[in-house]
């Protein structure tokens, strides 16, 4: 079946615009996570989604940015007034249950690059 | 909070010899370990977990790794190298749902 998607994979933006990362999860997971990868470093979390609420978005390293998921499915990461220390990979993942016994799957990324 | 530590950021091994990979953790409580696989330009992938059952765990493509609670350990290993076996690997620690990643060990395959 289809894993974890998302578009774009790759975005170049100039520092100081807005951009918008989508993710689709697995069809039926109800838990949804965001993470950052930075060059030369593990994935860091972001936010975490069960259904259409953020469960926990202690990972946003500040209020630029942002992260939706209105109908329960479909994520996007919104991140406002670019910086190139946002440069990195991020990676959605999504799971069929909350905790660890239920395994995350995770999409190839979208790199972001800021000029 | 919980943390690992990988202890060695690049590993080279010759095909056909033994992988070991160590990775030491930080946790108030017992914890919930993965290996995950990073291959170049492809996604994350689940190698291994441990959830508290057998201190040894099998994973897929003939990888395995030991809990050992007295050592705060849980090392990588596998007995003969392919060629394929080439990518990132991290150590991970949950915390409750988010994933603690390390920092990885870049596995070098040489023939």
């Amino acid at each position: 079946g289809a894993g974890v998607s998302q578009t774009p994979s790759n975005k170049v933006t100039e520092k100081g615009k807005y951009v918008e990362l989508r993710c689709d999860p697995i069809s039926g997971h109800t838990a949804l996570y965001w993470y950052r990868q930075s060059l030369g470093q593990g994935p860091e979390f972001l936010i975490y989604f069960q259904g259409t609420g953020a469960a926990d978005d202690s990972g946003l390293p500040n209020d630029r940015f942002f992260a939706v998921r209105p109908e329960g499915s479909v994520s996007t990461l919104k991140i406002q007034r670019t910086e190139r220390g946002d440069s990195a990979v991020y990676l959605c993942a999504s799971s069929s249950g909350q905790a660890v016994a239920h395994e995350q799957y995770f999409g190839p990324g979208t790199r972001l690059t800021v000029t | 909070a919980q943390s690992v530590t990988q202890l060695d950021s690049h590993v080279s091994v010759s095909e056909g010899t033994p992988v070991l990979l160590r990775c030491n953790y930080s946790s108030s409580y017992s914890p919930s370990l993965f290996w995950y696989v990073q291959h170049p330009n492809k996604g994350l992938q689940l190698l291994l977990k441990y959830t508290s059952a057998a201190t040894l765990v099998k994973g897929i493509n003939g990888f395995e790794a030991e809990f050992k609670k007295s050592e705060t350990s849980f090392h990588l290993t596998k007995p003969s190298a392919h060629m394929s076996d080439a990518a990132e690997y991290f150590c991970v620690v949950s915390d409750l749902y988010a994933l603690n990643f390390g920092k990885g060990t870049s596995l070098l395959v040489t023939p």
